[in-house]
């Protein structure tokens, strides 16, 4: 069974653009969740999309936002970039093991602001 | 204000022994409790949960305590391999089924 998938792998913009990311799902899973990591931050939660609906949101200003399709993929938008937003922004769909909702990641967007 | 505190940021073991990493939380609003391996250039992947009704499981070589009085949880690793070098982040469930994610503990394995 296929992966969660994400593209680009790895991109680089200038302060002030936008981006989107892209993310598809392992196939089946119905919930699609977006980490921003950092070296000094680790993990930190973006949103929650389920049945294309944003069902959690972390603490990101507005200029982070996503969507989810009717097929489960999800994107991502970073608009007005900054130097702080230089991460690796991963995807990860959710299905269930043993009673908890386990996640699974893609490879990551290696996003590089200039 | 950090819910998911991992103290350590790295810690060096030597093969064979046994590797101990720690996280301690500040909440008790959550009821499943995860442990993800990272390596480079990689997403992390799931190794092993525990819900806050048990105080232990084990999954062959990896063994996660939780101890809910001291909002403490751990993960046993032995014997260490080399192919355990990697980044652990453990992760902890809030009840709307939000994932939080300590910062990371990188493990290095050594010979």
């Amino acid at each position: 069974k296929a992966g969660v998938t994400q593209t680009p792998r790895y991109l680089i913009k200038t302060r002030g653009q936008q981006v989107t990311l892209s993310c598809s799902p392992i196939s089946g899973h119905r919930s699609v969740s977006w980490y921003q990591q950092t070296p000094g931050q680790g993990l930190q939660f973006l949103f929650e999309y389920f049945s294309e609906t944003q069902r959690n949101k972390g603490n990101f200003p507005g200029r982070f936002s996503g969507r989810q399709f009717s097929n489960s993929r999800s994107e991502m938008n970073v608009s007005t970039l900054e130097l702080g937003d230089s991460a690796l922004y991963l995807c990860a769909s959710s299905g269930t093991r043993g009673g908890a909702n386990v996640l699974t990641f893609g490879a990551g967007s290696r996003l590089t602001v200039l | 204000d950090q819910q998911v505190k991992q103290n350590s940021p790295s810690l060096s073991v030597q093969e064979g022994r046994i590797s101990i990493l720690n996280c301690d939380y500040t909440n008790s609003m959550f009821d499943y409790f995860l442990w993800y391996k990272k390596y480079p250039a990689e997403g992390p992947t799931f190794l092993i949960s525990i819900s806050s009704i048990k105080d232990k499981n084990e999954d062959g070589r990896f063994t996660v305590f939780l101890n809910k009085s001291a909002k403490h949880l751990s993960l046993h690793i032995v014997p260490s391999q080399p192919g355990d070098s990697a980044v652990y982040f453990c992760a902890l469930r809030e009840l709307n089924d939000k994932i939080i994610f300590g910062k990371g503990t990188r493990l290095h394995i050594l010979p």
